[in-house]
């Protein structure tokens, strides 16, 4: 069974930083491209960031890039998203979810990320 | 602001067929297959349709995709009332700087 499990979230004053992790059972991890994807509260889905199977290409929506960096590690079956210089609208729930082949087939059940003084 | 379009809500009664459209443009939905997500309240996103119009093992047919251009559609027949839930469309977008892009997503009501 494929399993995706976040952690990390909490509440973090502006200017901090949180490292979340997604442990991933259930299937060969290092063969899969992961993603990390958002909503903000009452809000819609907000793609995060992308990783591909050996970390050859990574990419960042425009509202993260210089503050977030994802990375993997295959040998541990995870899957990090490390978050500085957060802001109020980082406010979130983040999902990490696998990419089959352009759809994410599977995805955790979300870590809340509060950014508030 | 979403780069797909969709209609904020949806409603019908149960029995009844409803559709839950996507707009986009020629870079996203135009040149790439669409997705779609089912959500629940307080629960995580989950595949309901992929490539347009490929059902996961374990989504009823009545859920069914379609794409047409720069549009694509969500249709679901013998609506039910488990099957209120906000509904997603996602496509890859070749213009931006990443592999992902989502629609504003539809609040499905069963009357």
């Amino acid at each position: 069974e494929v399993r995706l499990e976040e952690s990390g979230g909490g509440l973090v004053r502006p200017g901090g930083s949180l490292r979340l992790s997604c442990a991933a059972s259930g299937f060969t991890f290092d063969t899969y491209s992961m993603n990390w994807v958002r909503q903000a509260p009452g809000k819609g889905l907000e793609w995060v960031s992308s990783i591909t199977s050996g970390s050859s290409f990574i990419y960042y929506a425009d509202s993260v890039e210089g503050r977030f960096t994802i990375s993997r590690d295959n040998a541990k079956n995870s899957l990090y998203l490390q978050m500085n210089s957060l802001r109020a609208e980082d406010t979130a729930v983040y999902y990490c979810a696998r990419v089959r082949s352009r759809e994410l087939d599977y995805w955790g059940q979300g870590t809340l990320v509060t950014v508030s003084p | 602001q979403s780069v797909l379009t969709q209609p904020p809500s949806a409603s019908g009664t149960p029995g009844q067929r409803v559709t839950i459209s996507c707009s986009g443009s020629s870079s996203n939905i135009g040149s790439n297959s669409v997705n779609w997500y089912q959500q629940f309240p307080g629960t995580a996103p989950k595949l309901l349709i992929y490539s347009n119009s490929q059902r996961p093992s374990g989504v009823p047919d009545r859920f069914s995709g379609s794409k047409s251009g720069t549009s694509a559609s969500l249709a679901i027949s013998g609506l039910q009332s488990e099957d209120e839930a906000e509904y997603f469309c996602a496509a890859w977008d070749d213009g931006l700087n990443g592999p992902g892009v989502f629609g504003e997503g539809t609040k499905l009501t069963v009357l």
